[in-house]
């Protein structure tokens, strides 16, 4: 069973519009956790991470972490045509752990 | 600023043949390598992890293997192809475990 889980598995959202990601872990080793985000025919990219209880915000994008409910999500407002690409929700340990693992994605499409 | 290279950026090879796929970081001392697998659409499997010159940990089992020979310089290799190893292959570095990982452009690989 995939450690973590990615909902839903693809997203329309209109232009200007708002764009809710979700993604839970099962497994309590995990403390910090990722999003990214790759378009196609390129490698992933960084949007923002977040390790602590609460809500971080990103200029458009905001990221909620529930640590008791390992459940992370993020959250795209004003969602642009260039936001349409496939994100990733990812996890790893602590500083000394190099293992990472990687959600199976969501989908987004923005329509114009 | 750091960059990441990889070569080739796309090889068609015939199954049972050897493959040798590379990667090197410029602008980072040090850094932690890294080496994922993903299926055309589909979610990333980390490889490999080196944290140092010439060290080189093995996640999940591909029939691949992987070496470390310079501190900037990641190679990915099999003596044997198979079918499955078709898909894109992303080499990415940070600068500690657990931190933001930068992605290079990818590799496409065909086994036919």
């Amino acid at each position: 069973q995939q450690k973590v889980q990615q909902s839903p598995e693809s997203l329309s959202v209109p232009e200007g519009g708002m764009a809710s990601l979700n993604c839970t872990s099962s497994d309590r080793n995990f403390q910090y956790f990722w999003w990214y985000r790759q378009h196609s025919g390129e490698g992933p990219k960084a949007l923002m991470s977040i390790f602590s209880d609460g809500d971080k915000k990103e200029g458009r994008f905001t990221a909620h972490l529930n640590k008791a409910s390992l459940h992370v999500s993020l959250h795209i407002r004003d969602s642009q045509p260039s936001d349409s690409a496939l994100y990733f929700c990812a996890a790893s340990g602590n500083t000394g752990n190099y293992k990472y693992v990687f959600g199976a994605g969501t989908r987004l499409k923005v329509i114009a | 600023a750091q960059t990441i290279h990889q070569w080739p950026v796309a090889e068609i090879k015939a199954v049972g043949s050897p493959l040798s796929l590379g990667c090197t970081i410029k602008g980072k001392s040090s850094p932690n390598l890294y080496w994922y697998w993903q299926a055309t659409g589909g979610t990333l499997q980390q490889l490999f992890y080196s944290i140092t010159v010439g060290q080189v940990e093995s996640v999940v089992q591909l029939n691949l293997s992987a070496s470390r020979p310079k501190d900037d310089q990641f190679i990915l290799s099999t003596e044997k192809l198979l079918l499955s190893h078709s898909g894109f292959y992303l080499c990415a570095w940070s600068g500690q475990g657990g931190a933001e990982q930068f992605f290079g452009p990818g590799t496409r690989l065909t086994v036919l």
